[in-house]
């Protein structure tokens, strides 16, 4: 079965940091771009961050680059994002999903990991 | 940047009513990157449409995503109980490399 399990949510004060981890399984892992997308409480989606494969392909939206790092394990299977900085506005649920190919949708999402920053 | 719009907000329907959904782009988007999810509550969101028009593997045939450059609609042509639920489209390019659109929520009426 094609699975993605996120976990390392949690509850963090405003500036602090947080990693975060995607447990893949089920499929050729190194072959898929993976992304971390995120939903506040009550609100729609957000992209946060792509990866391609093999990393060579790094993308973030524009509220989280230099605060957010993502990366990946192929060998392990696993995909990371490092957040930093911390805002309030960062609380949400982090999904972690798994791209089509030729970037037609997101095909796979994890049940995601919820990350609380307080004031 | 492409912003996507959707309406109605909220749409009230029966079951066994047909659901048409709209999703509106700032600017014409190419239909092979543009994708339909479904979000039921407390769930991570499900792909149901691919490419504008491809259903996603497990849909049902009652579900058909249509339109091209700045005009796309998803339909539910006989909503069964299960498809109540919030759906949002999407877009995949370059910056940001994929957008969302705010949602809108089908609801029992």
């Amino acid at each position: 079965e094609v699975q993605l399990v996120e976990s390392g949510g949690g509850l963090v004060k405003r500036g602090g940091s947080l990693r975060l981890s995607c447990a893949a399984s089920g499929f050729t892992f190194s072959t898929y771009t993976l992304n971390w997308v995120r939903q506040a409480p009550g609100k729609g989606l957000e992209w946060v961050s792509s990866i391609s494969g093999g990393s060579t392909y790094i993308y973030y939206a524009d509220s989280m680059k230099g605060r957010f790092t993502v990366s990946r394990d192929n060998a392990k299977n696993s995909l990371y994002v490092q957040m930093n900085s911390l805002r309030v506005e960062d609380t949400a649920v982090y999904y972690c999903t798994r791209d089509l190919p030729y970037a037609h949708g997101m095909d796979v999402w994890g049940q995601g990991t919820t990350v609380t920053v307080s004031s | 940047e492409i912003v996507l719009t959707q309406s109605p907000g909220t749409v009230s329907l029966s079951p066994g009513e047909r659901a048409t959904l709209s999703c509106r782009a700032s600017q014409s988007v190419s239909s092979n990157y543009l994708a339909w999810y479904q979000q039921k509550p407390g769930q991570a969101p499900r792909l149901v449409i691919y490419g504008a028009s491809s259903r996603a593997t497990g849909i049902p045939d009652r579900f058909s995503g249509s339109g091209s450059g700045t005009d796309f609609t998803l339909t539910i042509s006989r909503l069964e109980p299960e498809d109540f639920a919030v759906y949002y489209c999407q877009h995949y390019g370059s910056s940001p490399r994929w957008t969302f659109g705010q949602g809108t929520k089908v609801e029992i009426k």
